[in-house]
């Protein structure tokens, strides 16, 4: 079964600064996606950036980035320039390409805070 | 984003009794999918839907009863409510293999 795992429970960073957000996983699959979604207080889950396996370009939004290591199973997201409204819980998750279930696994979460 | 609506989006209720939660989405999305959030446990997989009448059981299943009667709706169904069933409940679709999928705005369920 795969696994996703969020080592920080909380980051904090300033605001204009660069914050890097950890996420590992674990699979022994060799195709499949990955996914930061982003939770404001409002609750809402909100795709943020998605990584397709086979690519090895990391993939960036803007602001956002990752560095997806496939060997080391490591897929860590970058936020540039962090502003006020970054402030939120993200989450990373893993889909596989494979079956009909197609459900995303999620880690724990970050819950990130941006200081003023 | 797609229009998934679910409701209620709070909702009280006292152990033992009956619950059943409603998402309903306009996108014509083949796959519906149920989570629930806690906290130190991100979202988990309850139950999945991959057509009409076409259901399975995820990770937390245990307790929980789904029905997808037509492609628009996929309810989730408490049928004797547990405190331990106090959570955050979120729908999510996705149309096809490469797709994303949509979350709608999340049902907070207290059971007292």
């Amino acid at each position: 079964a795969q696994t996703v795992t969020q080592s920080q429970p909380e980051m904090s960073v300033q605001e204009a600064e660069t914050v890097t957000l950890s996420c590992t996983y674990d699979t022994s699959e060799s195709d499949y996606y990955l996914f930061w979604y982003k939770q404001p207080p409002s609750r809402q889950m909100i795709l943020v950036i998605r990584q397709e396996a086979y690519k090895q370009q990391n993939a960036t939004e803007n602001r956002f980035s990752v560095n997806f290591q496939k060997a080391a199973k490591s897929f860590s997201l970058k936020i540039s320039d962090s502003q006020l409204g970054d402030a939120a819980m993200y989450f990373c998750a893993y889909r596989s390409m494979e079956g009909s279930q197609g459900n995303l696994i999620f880690g724990k979460g970050t819950k990130l805070s941006v200081k003023p | 984003d797609a229009g998934i609506t679910q409701s209620p989006r709070h909702k009280v209720t006292e152990t033992g009794t009956p619950v059943t939660l409603r998402c309903h989405q306009t996108e014509n999305h083949r796959y519906m999918y149920w989570y629930r959030q806690d906290p130190g446990h991100g979202l988990r997989l309850i139950h999945y839907s991959y057509g009409v009448k076409d259901t399975d059981k995820g990770e937390v299943s245990d307790g929980y009863s789904v029905s997808r009667s037509k492609t628009e709706d996929f309810l989730l169904t408490l049928e004797s409510a547990t405190s331990s069933q106090t959570s955050v409940y979120f729908c999510a679709t996705r149309q096809g293999s490469n797709t994303e999928a949509f979350f709608g705005q999340g049902t907070r369920l207290t059971v007292v």
